[in-house]
């Protein structure tokens, strides 16, 4: 079945380490993006990348990185910068455009410990 | 820029009713709207997608209406179960600029056996 794989579905993080969130698609779309979810604030977006070796900076990218060197694959990397990292973090993915809607994955959840 | 907003917040009904959720958004130029729902500590998973020249959808007991030039959609749930309990969220496609979705804070809908 296609669809979107993130890993791990639960990561915990001492304060001032790098971690970096896995996500794989096998749906042959173009595009891929990054939320983070926080009660009561609904889903901001982190990065998104329409093309292989491209990406674009969303709402909230301080303290997070990626890179897009698969079209299958856009891990994001939440680094010691980003000052309260303990959140759902969701990938989705689109054919270019979202023209044709767009797939969620299930989500990982980053805690800091 | 565009806003989109979720009107209940909660809502708690008894199995077998049929109810509405309601989606609006400030700005009608949107490529299209997209219904999901999210279980608690989940993925989003598509319900509805409706193109900006459409007026609705339907899935099984799902209905999605659209008015763009008034910037509203529905999602209509018929004879609700238990099952169906869960929070939905509506996210539009702005046209022109970035990719990305704008989501509303999302109804929590609890229906009781």
């Amino acid at each position: 079945d296609g669809g979107i794989t993130q890993s791990p579905k639960y990561l915990f993080r001492k304060e001032g380490q790098n971690v970096t969130l896995s996500c794989e698609q096998n749906l042959n779309h173009d595009a891929m993006y990054w939320y983070r979810q926080d009660p009561g604030q609904g889903l901001r977006l982190i990065y998104y990348s329409q093309i292989v070796n491209d990406f674009q900076k969303g709402d909230i990218a301080e303290g997070y990185s990626v890179s897009r060197e698969k079209k299958e694959s856009f891990p994001l990397t939440v680094t010691s910068a980003q000052k309260n990292p303990t959140a759902f973090y969701l990938c989705a993915s689109s054919i270019r455009g979202g023209d044709y809607g767009y797939t969620f994955g299930w989500g990982t959840r980053l805690t800091v410990v | 820029k565009q806003e989109v907003t979720q009107i209940p917040a909660a809502l708690s009904v008894p199995e077998g009713e049929n109810l509405v959720l309601n989606c609006s958004f400030t700005d009608s130029a949107i490529y299209n709207l997209q219904w999901f729902r999210q279980d608690p500590g989940k993925g989003l998973t598509s319900l509805l997608l409706i193109q900006s020249s459409q007026r609705e959808q339907t899935s099984g007991r799902l209905n999605a209406s659209l008015d763009k030039s008034s910037g509203r959609s529905t999602l209509y749930i018929a004879a609700s179960q238990p099952g169906d309990s869960a929070t939905y969220l509506c996210a539009v496609r702005p046209t022109g600029g970035s990719e990305k979705l704008v989501f509303g804070k999302g109804t929590k809908l609890t229906v009781n056996p």
